[in-house]
């Protein structure tokens, strides 16, 4: 099935750097979706992705869909300590409508 | 607007006995999916509903089961729980509308624990 990886696994920054985290695939994928989850939360949606090589920021946060659609990156300017959390990419399945696939995650930790 | 919620938020359930979960999704949303999430699997689709239909289903034992309700409100059942049941169950709404319906909205989640 198709399946998305997520690198790196772990991330250890100092408050102010920039990060840069990505997804790739062997399989296409038409959309991509970035969400961030808190411990003991829910995955929050912070980017939407949907046509390939399109580049949409959300604030600090920015995200790029791959022009040959195997692959996205998320990058966050500036980090401050409330941005620590795990960040997943996800994408629907083909043929599958709703039903989203995820990578494993980035686990980022920011220290002030 | 009000966000996806999840009730109960914790539950302790033994082995062998079911347990049912609700998820009430945003106003307005007509597609309810349902994903289990453990460290080792990560996050796992389970099953989609809309409109009181299942339309998608992930590879999971019919154990585990859902619907979903006229309002949009959905509940799944896990029957016969095992221990490797223990996980935090998600849903998430979307509005299911061509160029959108993608965007998964996600409850906070139960947190299920089988002892």
């Amino acid at each position: 099935g198709q399946q998305l990886n997520q690198s790196p696994q772990s991330m250890f920054i100092q408050e102010g750097e920039d990060v840069s985290m990505n997804c790739t695939s062997s399989s296409i994928f038409n959309t991509w979706l970035w969400y961030k989850q808190d411990p003991g939360e829910g995955p929050v949606l912070l980017i939407a992705l949907y046509k390939a090589g399109e580049l949409t920021s959300n604030g600090r946060l920015t995200a790029q869909f791959g022009i040959t659609r195997k692959d996205s990156f998320l990058n966050i300017s500036a980090s401050i300590p409330s941005d620590v959390g795990i960040y997943f990419c996800a994408g629907p399945v083909k043929g599958g409508s709703e039903k989203l696939v995820f990578g494993k995650g980035t686990k980022l930790t920011v220290n002030p | 607007k009000a966000g996806v919620t999840q009730t109960p938020r914790y539950l302790i359930k033994t082995r062998g006995q079911q347990v049912t979960l609700s998820c009430s999704p945003i106003s307005g949303h007509r597609s309810v999916s349902w994903y289990q999430q453990t460290p080792g699997q990560g996050l796992q689709f389970l099953f989609e509903y809309f409109s009181e239909t299942q339309r998608n289903k992930g590879n999971f034992p019919g154990r585990f089961s859902g619907r979903q309700f006229s309002n949009s409100r959905s509940e799944m059942n896990v029957s016969t729980l095992e221990l490797g049941d223990s996980a935090l169950y998600l849903c998430a709404s979307s509005l299911a509308v061509w160029g959108t319906g993608y965007e998964q909205y996600f409850g906070p989640g139960t947190r299920l624990t089988v002892t």
